[in-house]
């Protein structure tokens, strides 16, 4: 079983920012916070993971709370092409495969 | 650079026919992942390889279902006596390394078995 909760959907005026959250609360300390989006009929794209620190790239920011049980990607100006599917993974040890849920699905609205 | 390929990206099957699945991973990446995807569902774990050694099938579904990686480069995913149940969206993904690493995705295959 996926080790997330996700909300299962979320609107966003396009240009403002977008805010997904994401409870992890059995996350181990050696876990990182994977972040993934599925734009309709493509694979899913990897956008950013964080292990304990905030983290930020040139897609997105990654904020992790200090207890580590819970995080929010944040897309700083969503576009209408964010429209997607987010997926949030915990995942560690050498060889893992990622363990999906069953996402947040963002529409971005004009 | 290039990114992950598969193909085809769509397959029709008759119950009962054999199919094959390609992925050709980023060049150099050590680890390679099949995953399966049904409608409105995420992604959930079938195989995985480092280089050509299958060390993890426990998410195949059946003994219908068969991958190998024998260069350690290019992966087949076979499914023989395809059902109905089969139709879905077959997705490869590859890291570089063994570790805690971002795995990167190809396009799938979706496959419809009628």
């Amino acid at each position: 079983d996926a080790k997330t909760t996700q909300p299962t959907s979320m609107d966003c005026a396009e240009g403002r920012a977008a805010n997904l959250p994401c409870n992890h609360s059995t996350i181990s300390g050696n876990e990182y916070v994977y972040w993934y989006r599925q734009i309709h009929s493509q694979g899913p794209q990897y956008i950013i993971h964080g292990l304990k620190n905030n983290e930020t790239n040139e897609m997105a920011s990654l904020i992790i709370t200090e207890d580590r049980k819970s995080s929010t990607l944040i897309l700083p100006h969503a576009t209408l092409r964010d429209t997607a599917v987010y997926y949030c993974i915990v995942r560690g040890n050498y060889g893992q495969n990622f363990v999906f849920g069953p996402g947040t699905r963002l529409s971005v609205l004009p | 650079g290039a990114g992950v390929s598969q193909s085809p990206r769509y397959k029709v099957a008759k119950r009962g026919q054999d199919v094959a699945l390609r992925c050709d991973p980023i060049s150099g990446h050590v680890s390679l992942f099949w995953y399966q995807q049904a409608l409105g569902q995420g992604p959930e774990f079938l195989t995985y390889f480092q280089n050509e050694a299958q060390l993890d099938k426990s998410g195949l579904p059946s003994d219908r279902f068969f991958a190998e990686r024998p260069e350690g480069s290019v992966s087949t995913l076979k499914i023989q006596r395809t059902q109905q149940e089969d139709s879905a969206v077959y997705l490869c993904a590859s890291s570089l390394e063994a570790g805690a690493e971002t795995q990167y995705f190809g396009p799938g295959t979706r496959l419809l078995v009628l």
